[in-house]
């Protein structure tokens, strides 16, 4: 089992280019999250997924939007990206209370 | 005011130290709390899971959780080096599917050799 797994590792774009982050995993898991990570804001939910073929808003989801493709792959896409968009960003799945993330995708806005 | 609030640390103590970590909460109607450990550059994972209020061990780890303050610790005994690493708690409340997990901003701890 890979668990969850996020591309790409690592991404450099300019301001006002798009962007697809690419989130897949293979525990069955209904649910999926995009969170992203800044420092001393800890970890800030952008879009959930809480079954295949629903998707919800969570605290911060202006500038992105998302698509359950299927029960494993679950996407965000950044439109026009702008630099305070700049972040370290994780999808998760879940099973019951526990939350199971992906390595994490660290995306610089220029 | 921030639902869930932790100190940021950073936290640095001596190997073998005993090491006490610490969130409050405002929202009484979380009833499932986790502390989720994070190396540099990885993403997290669970480290442990409680039910309501008490105390659960698992090894050097001990998660305690006190409703009545609000209130949750880890405490981490015999501390090594492997264990510098982020750490957040989090918090929901009653299960299901569409229930939101709040974590805190996480505490930086440094296990100095």
């Amino acid at each position: 089992n890979a668990g969850v797994t996020q591309t790409p590792k690592f991404q450099v774009l300019k301001t006002g280019q798009s962007m697809t982050l690419q989130c897949a995993q293979d525990m069955n898991h209904n649910s999926m999250y995009w969170y992203r990570q800044d420092p001393g804001m800890g970890l800030r939910l952008i879009y959930y997924s809480a079954s295949e073929g629903t998707t919800d808003k969570g605290e911060v989801p202006n500038g992105y939007n998302v698509s359950r493709l299927n029960k494993r792959e679950f996407s965000l896409r950044l439109e026009s990206a702008a630099p305070s968009q700049t972040s370290v960003y994780f999808c998760a799945s879940r099973r019951q209370e526990t939350q199971y993330f992906g390595p994490g995708t660290r995306l610089l806005v220029l | 005011q921030k639902e869930v609030e932790q100190d940021p640390g950073p936290l640095s103590v001596p190997e073998g130290a005993i090491v006490s970590l610490n969130c409050t909460y405002s929202n009484s109607a979380f009833q499932y709390f986790m502390w989720y450990r994070q190396y540099s550059r990885k993403g997290p994972e669970l480290l442990m899971y409680t039910y309501s209020s008490g105390n659960k061990e698992d090894g050097r780890f001990t998660a305690q959780v006190d409703k009545s303050s609000k209130y949750i610790s880890l405490f981490i005994r015999d501390s090594q080096p492997s264990d510098s690493a982020t750490y957040l708690c989090a918090m929901s409340g009653a299960y299901s599917s569409a229930s939101k997990i709040i974590f805190g901003s996480g505490t930086r701890l440094s296990i100095r050799p």
